[in-house]
This record gives C-alpha cells, sequence and structure tokens, in this order.
C-alpha cells in the first residue's frame, strides 16, 4: 500500500533561517510527488510537483527515489511561509483513482521573528 | 464560478440524520474528487469521478456514503444515518484531467452530535 510520512507535526524556524520539511513515501512503481499548502483560512493550494522541477516562492524539493524522500527546503525563511504545509504522492489507478492523491498528515511551519 | 465551490461550510448534524454536501467544481474539469480530512490528519481519498462515470470509489468507508455526479458537473455527497466518527471536513477537487492540477473547494466542516 502506498504511504506518506511526515514526521514532524510542528516545525518552529526563526525568520531567515533555512526551512526543511521531511517527506518520506512508500510506492511500489514510479510515484509522483507534489507539496499542497494551505495558508490560514484559505483553502488548500498546490505549492510544486517534482516533476515540474520548478521552484515556487523560493522552496524547492527534489526526489530522492533511494531514500524514498521528497523534502521541501528553502534557504531563508520569511513570515509569510507560516502555514500548513502536506506533502502527497499520486500513484496512478490504484489508491486513489486516476490522479488521486494519498497525503501525509501534514507539517504545521511557525516562523518566529 | 472562479473556483471550486462547496456548499454549506458548516453543517452540524444529529447522529442518525442524512447529509448531503454540494460540490461546483471548476466550469470544464472533467475530473472530480472526495477527501475527507479528520482533524489533525490529511485529506484521506474518497471518490473519483471522471464526467458523470464514477471511476473509483475505494475510499468511501462505509456503504453509508454515496457519491454521484449525474450530470458531470455537480456533485454530492450524501452520507445515510451519521455517526460520531463521520466527523470531519469534506473536501472536493476538480481538474481538467488525469495528471493535472487538481484545485480544492474550501471543504464542509461536519459535526456530528
Amino acid at each position: 500500500a502506498q504511504r506518506v510520512t511526515q514526521p514532524e507535526k510542528l516545525l518552529s524556524v526563526f525568520k531567515g533561517a533555512p526551512v526543511e520539511l521531511k517527506c518520506n513515501y512508500s510506492y511500489s512503481g514510479s510515484p509522483e510527488l507534489f507539496w499542497y499548502v494551505q495558508y490560514s483560512r484559505q483553502r488548500l493550494q498546490l505549492l510544486l510537483r517534482h516533476i515540474s522541477r520548478e521552484s515556487i516562492k523560493g522552496f524547492t524539493a527534489d526526489l530522492n527515489k533511494g531514500e524514498t524522500s521528497f523534502h521541501l527546503k528553502k534557504p531563508f525563511a520569511q513570515e509569510e511561509d507560516a502555514a500548513m504545509y502536506y506533502c502527497a504522492l499520486s500513484g496512478g489507478y490504484s489508491g486513489g483513482g486516476a490522479d488521486g492523491l494519498t497525503f501525509g498528515k501534514g507539517t504545521h511551519l511557525i516562523i518566529q521573528p | 464560478g472562479a473556483g471550486v465551490s462547496q456548499s454549506p461550510r458548516y453543517k452540524v448534524a444529529k447522529r442518525g440524520q442524512d447529509v448531503a454536501l454540494r460540490c461546483d467544481p471548476i466550469s470544464g474539469h472533467v475530473s472530480l474528487f472526495w477527501y475527507q480530512q479528520a482533524l489533525g490528519q490529511g485529506p484521506e481519498f474518497l471518490t473519483y469521478f471522471q464526467n458523470e462515470a464514477q471511476l473509483d470509489k475505494s475510499g468511501l468507508p462505509s456503504d453509508r456514503f454515496f457519491a454521484e455526479r449525474p450530470e458531470g458537473s455537480v456533485s454530492t455527497l450524501k452520507i445515510q444515518r451519521t455517526q460520531q466518527e463521520d466527523s470531519a471536513v469534506y473536501l472536493c477537487a476538480s481538474s481538467s484531467g488525469i495528471n493535472t492540477e487538481a484545485f480544492f473547494g474550501q471543504g464542509t466542516r461536519l459535526t456530528v452530535v
């Protein structure tokens, strides 16, 4: 069965410090990995997906198949980064529909001034 | 509308009552998903539609849960004889096709008392 693990429920960093939100997955095939973000009182929205290899709002994430990880990183945290972050996996038809997602439990990122 | 719209935003139901949750996807979006998000958890997949066809309902927790999308646009998630463990936020998402970005609604928070 596919699974996404985010080991930290809460991560607190100082403004300007580096951020790393951890995500590990288990999946037998070739997964597609995503990071979703939910800012306070807003809806869940896509931050980035591994196939795009983009940097969004200064965040990057590299898929490491050997370690089955997809950690989210940003070199310098900003106050507006405070949010709930969810790592998600899309593995095709089984386990979630054609591109239904399997989510981790989420990490609440707090930015201290 | 500009985004995925869900109604009602909040619903309080007495145990044993039937409820119906509505989702208006983005116009023209072929794919529609329902997720259940319990407190402190990530969203969990319930069911997936491609147009009016329900192609995957493997995530529905029991036969008390039923979803439909009769004309391939608006979808309704119905829960019969609600129980306390059904209390959660129910999220709807739509996308224009397979492997395209899914856009989420703001969710319906269901509380069963």
